[in-house]
């Protein structure tokens, strides 16, 4: 089973705190994807992996970074945690190829509160 | 413009009885695909049905199937015989085609639709 990990479910931080949240998988998958997700707003991508050490912005990256140094694992980076970035915090996983028909596997999710 | 848009924030069906969740999309590319996940309240997304552009009949898996009707641009999942165990929060996701290489994948979300499956 493809098995996509998260270092936290739940997260506390204060207002300009950096903040790390970690994803992990284990199926040696090349791309890897931060979503946050909000009520209303469905999953909004804010930025993917298609390689180590290569990253590219989604829709929403302003106040975040990302960090891959190995395949396995893609790191999301809040430089100065805001309460704007209290959200779910959604990683992803998924085969790169030239096909449109293969799904992206999700972790368990990290509730992050930004007091 | 919103690429995916699912109208219907909350539904409620009685158990064993059949469900329609809507989805539309908004796509100038002739290659695309369309995804179902669901989440339940412990968070994580399960993948559950997939249909390409260019596939000639609408997917089905096991009680879900996808009603696919490419002229009007909508992908709404039917969920049969209605189970506790359904009420989640379903969403509807696209990937358009990659003929430059460049998508690496990428899904676009609709906002969700919460089901709410009655004894």
């Amino acid at each position: 089973d493809v098995k996509v990990t998260q270092s936290s479910r739940y997260l506390v931080k204060r207002t300009g705190e950096k903040v790390f949240l970690e994803c992990v998988q284990d199926m040696d998958h090349e791309n890897m994807f931060w979503y946050r997700q909000d009520p209303g707003l469905g999953l909004r991508l804010i930025y993917f992996s298609y390689d180590v050490k290569m990253k590219e912005k989604g829709d929403i990256p302003e106040g975040y970074s990302v960090s891959r140094e190995k395949k396995e694992r893609f790191s999301l980076i809040l430089e100065s945690a805001s309460t704007n970035q209290t959200s779910m915090y959604l990683c992803a996983s998924s085969i790169h190829r030239q096909k449109i028909d293969y799904e992206q596997y999700f972790g368990p999710g990290t509730r992050l509160t930004v007091t | 413009a919103q690429k995916i848009t699912q109208t219907q924030p909350g539904m409620f069906v009685q158990e064993k009885e059949a469900v329609t969740l809507d989805c539309t999309y908004d796509t100038s590319d002739p290659s695309y695909g369309l995804f179902w996940y669901k989440q339940p309240s412990s968070g994580e997304m399960i993948f559950l049905i997939y249909q390409g552009s260019y596939d000639q009949q609408n997917a089905t898996e096991g009680r879900y199937s996808l009603n696919f009707q490419k002229a009007r641009k909508s992908a709404n999942l039917v969920i049969s015989a209605s189970q506790l165990g359904d009420s989640a929060m379903y969403f509807c996701a696209m990937r358009e085609g990659d003929a430059g290489g460049t998508s690496y994948g990428k899904l676009t979300f609709g906002q969700g639709t919460i089901l709410t499956v009655h004894p």
